[in-house]
């Protein structure tokens, strides 16, 4: 089944302690992605990429740290996590960045005390 | 820069009722991907329907219809005889050809559509 993953699926911690969020998919996609969504704001991009060792920022990378060393994996990092970063992330994969639907993972809720 | 509003931030109907999110778009570019996804309460997102620029036809897929008009830089989803199934907050999102700044998606606010038993 052609699927996007991500762990842990819900987490709380606190400021400062460093973290990653995994992503995975298992559709050879080129183009992979996080987005966080906030009440009010919709989802805005942090990170993205295009392939294996590139990645570039998005509308809000700011806290943020990403790598792509293989193709099907693409983790977040948050460094030292703040209050601020407490949302519900989305990772994304697909074909191209531009023409195909974007797969959506099912959601990593953070919230950071 | 790509921008995408969806003015209507919460939509309440009956049962049965046709219902109409709208969705406005900017871009300077003539290349670009229109996108519907659905969110439900259970939080994933799914998607619903992509459209290129270059193809004004609107699309009917069961009760779901999309209006696409590049006149007015809308791109309005519709959903007839609504269900309490519907009830979700819906986004609209652009992806520009170029891909200048942010390589992605801009999504709008989103629509919380609320149907009614």
């Amino acid at each position: 089944e052609a699927q996007v993953t991500q762990n842990p699926r819900y987490l709380i911690t606190v400021t400062g302690k460093k973290l990653t969020v995994t992503c995975s998919q298992n559709m050879n996609h080129e183009y992979m992605s996080w987005y966080r969504q906030d009440p009010g704001l919709g989802l805005r991009q942090i990170y993205y990429s295009m392939n294996v060792e590139v990645t570039d920022k998005g509308d809000v990378p700011e806290g943020y740290k990403v790598s792509r060393k293989e193709k099907r994996n693409f983790p977040l990092i948050l460094e030292s996590p703040s209050p601020n970063q407490t949302s519900l992330y989305f990772c994304a994969s697909s074909l191209s960045r531009l023409t195909y639907e974007q797969y959506f993972g099912p959601g990593t809720r953070l919230t950071v005390t | 820069a790509q921008k995408v509003t969806q003015a209507q931030t919460e939509i309440s109907v009956v049962e049965k009722e046709d219902v109409t999110l709208d969705c406005v778009y900017e871009t300077r570019d003539t290349t670009y991907y229109l996108f519907w996804y659905k969110q439900p309460p259970s939080g994933e997102l799914v998607f619903l329907i992509r459209r290129n620029s270059f193809d004004e036809q609107n699309e009917i897929s069961g009760r779901y219809s999309w209006n696409f008009q590049k006149s007015t830089s809308s791109f309005n989803f519709t959903i007839t005889a609504s269900q309490v199934v519907d009830s979700a907050v819906y986004f609209c999102a652009l992806s520009e050809g170029s891909g200048g700044g942010a390589d992605g998606l801009t999504f709008g606010k989103g629509t919380h559509l609320i149907i009614q038993p």
